[in-house]
């Protein structure tokens, strides 16, 4: 299947300052990537819709203004978690769909990044 | 909210067969169902998706019911790393559409 990557893996950072999670895709181009993140023992929950050359669209109760996201290029789309504070530790996933002829396109994961936030 | 229903823990013996079920009552027509699983601190992975026939790949077989509603993923050959959460979603054809993920089912591999 296609690859998505994130950088970093695994970052910890004080409260107050702030952290970008980058996502690409590897071996296609993705106009549209997904941003989630779990908490321990929960499920995903998506957080925003990261558009390509244009302006991310965030679900319900995620502070754009917190969480800000950039689509610059058709392989990377980059989440800036902002004044980062402890309840924001989480697990941050990114997702992509490479462009198909068919009618359904299948979405693959990167390997996420663990945000501790002290 | 996620429109499917798993059991939230299975268990199965290494070597057998896991069946893992799913509902999906309220699926429509242009739905298809997707199972991704997560083994733990690792992005979901793809294993298979199916719109209305019984599929199958190297990871799994899918067999949906005739009238949609639910469905079965089936590991033929379960090992200790098939240990994971399942997630079984549903979602229609526009791969711009994010997926939304329930609570899963946890499949324990037991030597």
């Amino acid at each position: 299947g296609a690859v998505v990557s994130q950088h970093p893996s695994r970052v910890i950072c004080k409260s107050g300052t702030s952290v970008k999670i980058e996502c690409r895709s590897l071996d296609f181009q993705a106009t549209t990537m997904f941003w989630y993140r779990q908490f321990p023992k929960q499920s995903l929950m998506l957080m925003a819709t990261s558009n390509e050359g244009s302006k991310a669209t965030y679900e319900q109760g995620v502070e754009k203004d917190k969480f800000l996201i950039n689509h610059a290029s058709l392989t990377l789309s980059t989440l800036t978690v902002t004044s980062a504070h402890p309840e924001d530790s989480s697990f941050y996933i990114c997702s992509a769909s490479p462009p198909s002829a068919g009618y359904t396109d299948t979405q693959y994961f990167g390997p996420g990044t663990r945000l501790t936030v002290l | 909210d996620a429109k499917t229903t798993q059991p939230p823990s299975m268990d199965c013996a290494e070597g057998r067969a896991a069946n893992l079920p799913c509902n999906h009552s309220t699926i429509s027509g242009n739905e298809y169902v997707y199972w991704y699983r997560q083994i733990h601190s690792q992005g979901p992975q793809y294993i298979i998706h199916g719109l209305k026939n019984n599929e199958t790949n190297e990871m799994a077989s899918l067999i949906i019911t005739e009238d949609r509603k639910s469905s079965t993923l089936i590991l033929p050959h379960a090992t200790l790393r098939d240990t994971a959460v399942y997630y079984c979603i549903v979602r229609g054809r526009s791969g711009n559409t994010p997926l939304v993920f329930g609570k899963g089912t946890r499949l324990s591999v037991i030597a």
